[in-house]
């Protein structure tokens, strides 16, 4: 399976702040790159994806691609408690998602 | 975005049985995956479930312990077969597609099924 890297955590940040994740993956060829929170106990959800090199805005999120780096990251501004959980970084190959091992956030109120 | 459902949402199964999960999901969809996720670990793909043929399955995974169905486009099943204490687990069922307003594919999950194999 690709290799798909996240530094496990967690990464504690105060309310207010802005949490930075970031991840790292194998294959060069890869196109397209998706970041899902996880509550704990739940089934992740999607937050959103690029496939661009450069940045995209939604909401408080921001992702971020660099291909020639191999490098994917999502910015959360103005932190919240209601952040807290792990955030899984996902490449897609060939129709398929291969997924990082997940970074946890704590938000501190 | 598609919405998902799977039963059992749990059990408790003994050495030895079979156990089989079902996922529907509520629209037609391109491709459905399953996936384990352990407790504390990130999400590792067990197959792609194929509509009308045999599951396309990921290394060390195979389809004589993870038989797959898929009959049509909403529904396939996954099942554990023989199970022994290190099947125990969170089994995750995704359906992909095509977002038109994002121009972008994008896979959604199922709430998970937790096996515990005593």
């Amino acid at each position: 399976q690709k290799e798909v890297e996240q530094n496990s955590g967690p990464l504690s940040v105060p309310e207010g702040a802005i949490a930075s994740l970031n991840c790292t993956y194998s294959d060069r060829g890869s196109q397209s790159f998706f970041w899902y929170r996880q509550y704990s106990g739940k089934s992740p959800e999607l937050i959103m994806f690029i496939y661009s090199n450069g940045d995209k805005e939604d909401g408080r999120f921001t992702a971020q691609l660099n291909k020639a780096s191999q490098y994917v990251s999502l910015l959360i501004r103005d932190s919240q408690p209601s952040d807290s959980a792990t955030y899984l970084c996902a490449v897609m190959d060939f129709n398929k998602f291969y997924f990082g091992s997940g970074t946890k956030l704590n938000v501190k109120p | 975005s598609a919405v998902i459902s799977q039963k059992p949402s749990r059990d408790i199964c003994q050495r030895g049985t079979s156990l089989t999960i079902q996922c529907q999901v509520d629209s037609q969809v391109t491709m459905m995956f399953w996936y384990r996720q352990q407790p504390g670990q990130s999400l590792t793909l067990i197959a792609t479930a194929n509509q009308g043929s045999e599951a396309t399955y990921e290394s060390g995974f195979v389809i004589d312990k993870f038989p797959i169905s898929r009959p049509n486009l909403t529904f396939s099943t996954l099942t554990v077969s023989n199970m022994s204490p290190e099947d125990s687990s969170i089994y995750l069922c995704s359906a992909q597609g095509w977002a038109s307003g994002d121009s972008s594919y994008e896979q959604y999950f199922g709430p998970g099924t937790r096996l515990t194999v005593t």
